[in-house]
């Protein structure tokens, strides 16, 4: 069965500590890996990753993946309460299929 | 990327209706996929909406309690039937096959049952 897992589940911080999300996946196919941040109802699209060892960043949160040890950590540094939201990890195995998600980590940023 | 819109973007109904859920794409996109999460979990996928032919329903999803339609390669519908409190969630369509492979989210209906 295809499987994506993150961890932790939730996770509370304050603002200026750095974070790392985990997501491990086992699937049948790989195409690609997804991160999203889900704050109300729609997740908003953060990084696609295809390659392993390749860093994508956008300002402060970068992530990573490695292809071989089957899993993607998902960074923000200097937190802000703006981070608190549930980021969710999603793999793409076709680029034609619906994604494969894990249960996200609810991240919850305090003053 | 893909503009994705959806209608109506929240609504409480009462228990035994139905509601339809409208999903506009700004592009021809080949998948379009239907979620549902409920409150405090993550994304369950109900049905990919196939254009041209019936919908493909994940376990656990019936035709009868949520009919799809897929008319053109821009547009689908989510009917929620018969509705009960265990229906309340959020409902989001999401595109894929886009040109970048990434798939994006609609905005997402936000219901209540009561």
């Amino acid at each position: 069965e295809d499987k994506v897992v993150q961890s932790p589940l939730s996770l509370v911080v304050h603002e200026g500590d750095t974070v790392t999300l985990n997501c491990s996946y086992e699937v049948t196919n790989f195409r690609s890996l997804l991160w999203y941040k889900q704050e109300k109802k729609a997740p908003t699209f953060l990084f696609m990753l295809t390659s392993s060892g390749i860093e994508k960043k956008s300002g402060r949160l970068s992530s990573i993946l490695d292809k071989k040890e089957l899993f993607s950590i998902l960074n923000i540094t200097a937190t802000q309460t703006g981070d608190s939201a549930i980021y969710l990890c999603a793999v793409d195995m076709t680029g034609n299929t619906p994604l494969v998600f894990g249960k996200g980590t609810r991240l919850s940023v305090i003053a | 990327s893909a503009v994705i819109s959806q209608k109506p973007s929240r609504d409480i109904c009462q228990r035994g209706t139905s509601l339809t859920i409208q999903c506009q794409v700004d592009s021809q996109v080949t998948m379009m996929f239907w979620y549902r999460q409920q409150p405090g979990q993550s994304l369950t996928l109900i049905a990919t909406a196939n254009q041209g032919s019936e919908a493909t329903y994940e376990s656990g999803f019936v035709i009868d309690k949520f009919p799809i339609s897929r008319p053109n390669l821009t547009f689908s519908t989510l009917t929620v039937s018969n509705m009960s409190p265990e229906d309340s969630s959020i409902y989001l369509c999401s595109v894929g096959g886009t040109p970048s492979y990434e798939q994006y989210f609609g905005p997402g209906t936000r219901l209540t049952v009561t």
